[in-house]
């Protein structure tokens, strides 16, 4: 079955300081892996995309790492800020449709306190 | 920011009401989707078209229904609500690259409580 898996569920750290989200997936055949950030009531909007073949890809004080060989990604957050305060969702695609079906994951509810 | 726009954005209804929520976009897309959000949990897919005159049911069943008479419009009706439509609904749109992993830009969404 696919499906994406992320950890930890929430997580509070003070502003300034970094952290790092975690996603496993299941999803077969891989197509790509994108991280997406989501305000409270409002839509989820992209931070990077990741294929088979790149392993990090970066977005201002976001990076992101894939491990296509176990199945991981990271997103990493540096010197966050109050504005980081938001859900971030794993997203994978597969190869197996002309739809470029989505497989998402139920997010990490980031708090960033001052 | 992507020109996807979703209205109404809140919309509180009674039980058996009718209900349209509208989705607009102006970037040409060929493809469009409604996915429907619980607090904490993930979006699942429940209509997509991929262009005008083409619409088709998602991954979760849902009651709702959807037209795609133009490009850019891609509404979402509910005959009857009950209050199990509680939920938020997004509705994106994607690039007509022919690829399969076409990037999906997201509407603001509509959260609706049905009482």
């Amino acid at each position: 079955k696919n499906q994406v898996e992320q950890s930890p569920q929430s997580l509070i750290i003070l502003e300034g300081k970094n952290c790092t989200l975690q996603c496993n997936y299941t999803v077969s055949p891989f197509s790509n892996l994108r991280w997406y950030k989501q305000d409270t009531g409002r839509g989820p909007v992209s931070l990077t995309i990741m294929t088979f073949s790149e392993n990090t890809k970066s977005n201002g004080r976001y990076t992101a790492t894939l491990d296509a060989d176990t199945k991981q990604s990271s997103l990493h957050i540096t010197a966050s800020q109050l504005s980081d305060s938001a859900s971030y969702i794993c997203v994978v695609s597969d190869r197996g449709s002309t739809l470029g079906r989505l497989y998402f994951g139920r997010g990490t509810q980031l708090t960033v306190w001052p | 920011e992507a020109d996807i726009y979703q209205t109404p954005r809140y919309l509180v209804i009674g039980t058996g009401k009718k209900i349209t929520l509208e989705c607009s976009q102006t970037m040409g897309h060929d493809k469009m989707y409604w996915y429907q959000q619980d607090p904490g949990m993930e979006l699942h897919l429940i209509h997509y078209s991929y262009g005008v005159n083409s619409t088709e049911k998602g991954d979760l069943s849902s009651e709702s229904t959807v037209s795609r008479i133009r490009t850019e419009h891609f509404p979402l009706t509910l005959e009857s609500a009950r209050p199990s439509h509680t939920s938020q609904y997004l509705c994106a749109s994607s690039e007509p690259t022919g690829r399969a992993q076409d990037e999906q830009y997201f509407g603001p969404g509509t959260r609706l409580t049905v009482t």
